[in-house]
C-alpha cells in the first residue's frame, strides 16, 4: 500500500485565491511527522510546513496552513492568496516515528499552476 | 551560510561508465539521504546513512553504491549496473527530530544524463 497518496496530478488556481492540495497517508505508527515541500522548476526542494501526529493544532506558516484530520489520515496543504511564484510541484511526505532518523516517504506530487 | 552542496549540477556519462556524485553538508547533521527523481515523478530513496561508516539501502539501491567516511560527506556512485541512470539526483540531510521538526534539507540536485 502507498504510504503517501496525492490524487491531484495538476491543479490550476487564480492569483490571489486560496487552493487546497490533498494528501492522505497510511501508517499504523502512532508517532509520525508530516511535511510539505515545494519544488520549483529549478529542482530544489523547499520545506514549507510540518505537522506532528501529537500536535493539537493545525500547523501554520505564513500563507501556508495544514488541514490535519487525523481520523481520516489526511494532511491537506492550504495556500492562501496564491501568488504567481507559487507555481511549482508540491510534495507531501511522512516520517514514521518522531525521534529517529527514519526514512521519509514522498507522494507523487501535485503540479500547481497559478494563473494571472 | 550552512547548507548542502551537490556537484556537478549537470553530468553526462557514456554507457558503461561509473560516475560519482558529490554531496557535502556543513549543517552538522548526522543523517544523509540520496533520492532519485524521474520526470514528473516523486522522490525515490536510494541509500541513507544515519551515522559515519554506516548506511542502509533504500527502495532502489541496485546499481548504486555509497560511502560515509566523514560526517559531512555522502558521495553516490552510479555504476554501469544501473540500467537506466538518467535522472535528477537529490541529496538531503537532517538532524535528529528530537531537536526540532526533523525536516530534511535538500541540496540543489545533480542532473545526470547517459549518452
Amino acid at each position: 500500500a502507498q504510504k503517501i497518496t496525492q490524487t491531484q496530478p495538476g491543479m490550476f488556481v487564480q492569483e490571489k485565491e486560496a487552493v487546497t492540495l490533498d494528501c492522505t497517508y497510511d501508517t499504523s505508527d502512532p508517532s509520525y511527522g508530516l511535511f510539505w515541500y515545494k519544488q520549483p522548476s529549478s529542482g530544489e526542494m523547499i520545506f514549507l510546513i510540518y505537522q506532528g501526529s501529537y500536535d493539537q493544532q493545525n500547523a501554520t506558516e505564513g500563507r501556508y496552513s495544514l488541514n490535519f484530520q487525523k481520523a481520516r489520515k489526511s494532511a491537506n496543504l492550504v495556500i492562501s492568496a496564491s501568488q504567481l511564484g507559487d507555481s511549482a510541484m508540491y510534495f507531501c511526505a511522512m516520517r514514521e516515528g518522531l525521534w529517529n532518523f527514519n526514512k521519509f516517504y514522498f507522494g507523487s506530487g501535485t503540479k500547481l499552476n497559478v494563473k494571472p | 551560510d550552512g547548507g548542502i552542496t551537490q556537484s556537478p549540477k549537470y553530468l553526462f556519462r557514456k554507457e558503461g561508465q561509473n560516475v560519482t556524485l558529490s554531496c557535502e553538508q556543513n549543517l552538522n547533521h548526522d543523517a544523509m539521504y540520496w533520492y532519485r527523481q524521474d520526470p514528473g515523478q516523486g522522490l525515490r530513496l536510494i541509500y541513507y546513512s544515519q551515522i559515519v561508516n554506516d548506511f542502509q539501502k533504500g527502495d532502489i539501491a541496485e546499481g548504486y553504491s555509497v560511502s560515509r567516511e566523514k560526517k559531512e560527506s555522502f558521495p553516490l556512485t552510479v555504476t554501469s549496473a544501473q540500467k537506466n541512470p538518467t535522472a535528477f539526483y537529490l541529496c538531503a540531510s537532517c538532524q535528529k527530530s528530537g531537536q526540532g521538526r526533523g525536516e530534511q534539507f535538500f541540496g540543489p540536485g545533480t542532473r545526470l544524463t547517459v549518452l
